[in-house]
């Protein structure tokens, strides 16, 4: 149990444009999904925090226009990269909480995106 | 403010030996610590959690101990085995914040383990 999937596993886009990712979680509901950036050899930045049914909570310095989060369902978020540019490529992952009292408190992670702008 | 620091950011193991990981915190506030394996290009897969109440749990090959006086844990994996190559983060969460406590990650150590 506690699957979560991100679509599309790997993105090459031109510059200037938008992309989506999706981000599920198959088998439990999540009220509260996260979205992480990875840069090479680096620690996993927490970007935003998408609460279902409600704003996304932004990380200081993620641009809130720039990446635009939705939770409109207990089982999806996606992610948009609105006007893409070169430095946007990275590695973005999502990961899940579960949503229900008694259930486990750690997070569990999509299998990642890698976005390439060129 | 790197919270949670993890000084070594590579380790090399031979095969069927013991791997120790190490992590410190500053937030003596953080009350759930959780180890993570992760792949190159792959999502971090959950590993191990402890409670601050606790000092040790166990999993298998897998032990974490938690010494809050010092704000340090470790993993410890025994036997280690080439499989076990990966990147571990460890992460921890504050005791406030309510359903959406987030995870505050450590920077990770590439474990390698020689066969």
């Amino acid at each position: 149990g506690a699957v979560v999937s991100q679509h599309p596993s790997r993105v090459i886009c031109k510059s200037g444009t938008s992309v989506k990712i999706e981000c599920r979680s198959l088998d439990f509901q999540a009220t509260t999904m996260f979205w992480y950036r990875q840069f090479p050899k680096k620690s996993l930045m927490l970007m935003a925090t998408s609460n279902e049914g409600s704003k996304a909570t932004y990380e200081q310095g993620v641009e809130k226009d720039k990446f635009l989060i939705n939770h409109a369902s207990l089982t999806l978020s996606t992610l948009t990269v609105t006007s893409a540019h070169p430095e946007d490529s990275s590695f973005y992952i999502c990961s899940a909480r579960w949503g229900l009292a008694g259930g486990p408190r750690e997070q569990f992670f999509g299998p990642g995106t890698r976005l390439t702008v060129l | 403010d790197q919270q949670v620091k993890q000084n070594s950011p590579s380790l090399s193991v031979q095969e069927g030996r013991i791997s120790i990981l190490n992590c410190d915190y500053t937030n003596s506030m953080f009350d759930y610590f959780l180890w993570y394996k992760k792949y190159p290009a792959e999502g971090p897969t959950f590993l191990i959690s402890i409670s601050s109440i606790k000092d040790k749990n166990e999993d298998g090959r897998f032990t974490v101990f938690l010494n809050k006086s010092a704000k340090h844990l470790s993993l410890h994996i025994v036997p280690s085995q080439p499989g076990d190559s990966a990147v571990y983060f460890c992460a921890a969460r504050p005791l406030y914040g309510g359903a959406t406590n987030k995870l505050i990650f450590g920077t990770g150590t590439l474990l390698a383990v020689q066969p």
